[in-house]
């Protein structure tokens, strides 16, 4: 199995708040990433969290960090359409290690 | 300005007839990565270069080569493509491994026909 595990869809109305979590497995991970991966395109490095964090706030975005639970979240305020596109957590213990993703799409 | 460019951004191929995608940078970063990703699949990391030093995952086929030449030219070749082949594949760069940051291409869509 994956050593990243994601939900893979999530969907929210305009406006409202996103979501994404992900469990990793291991606990030496230096940093955690939350990418986001548009159609078509390579991955866009959002934000990154390191190990010794519980919360980033970054704009809209939020992470919140649980080592004891090995769970992150990456949390979008006033989520908008173009927000819409594959989340991915990775986790980085010498190479850096990706979730399957989670599509996000945000309806009108 | 793209920092991390892959070219070309599509390529299709026959099968079994050799295929090389390339990648640059212009960031002088240490690390520089290959990753295939098929569709609704996580990247899959098929191996890096530190400097100099080519770093194979174990469960990357032998048909999968790489050259990287200088500091910013990185080429991924893939000797004999199978129809299993076909897939996004994902250049990145850091500093180090480990990094605060990985750099990704566009990616380079491989089909094989």
């Amino acid at each position: 199995g994956e050593d990243v595990e994601q939900s893979l869809f999530l969907s929210v109305r305009e406006g409202d708040s996103s979501v994404i979590n992900c469990t990793y497995t291991d606990s030496s991970s230096t940093y955690l990433y939350w990418y986001k991966q548009e159609p078509g395109a390579g991955l866009q490095l959002l934000t990154y969290i390191f190990s010794n964090m519980d919360m980033k706030q970054d704009q809209r975005l939020t992470v919140l960090l649980n080592k004891k639970d090995k769970h992150l979240s990456l949390r979008i305020a006033d989520t908008q359409t173009g927000d819409s596109a594959i989340y991915f957590c990775a986790e980085s213990i010498g190479d850096m290690r990706f979730g399957a993703g989670t599509r996000l799409t945000v309806k009108p | 300005d793209a920092m991390v460019i892959q070219n070309p951004r599509y390529q299709v191929t026959q099968f079994g007839k050799p295929v090389t995608l390339s990648c640059s940078q212009t960031l002088n970063h240490n690390v520089m990565y290959w990753y295939q990703q098929k569709s609704s699949q996580a990247p899959k990391l098929l191996f890096h270069y530190y400097d100099k030093d080519f770093n194979n995952e174990a469960d990357t086929p032998d048909n999968f080569q790489s050259r990287r030449p200088n500091t910013s030219f990185c080429f991924l070749d893939i000797r004999s493509p199978g129809l299993g082949d076909a897939a996004m594949y994902l250049c990145a760069t850091s500093r180090a491994t480990a990094s605060t940051e990985a750099f990704f291409g566009q990616g380079t869509r491989l089909t094989v026909v």
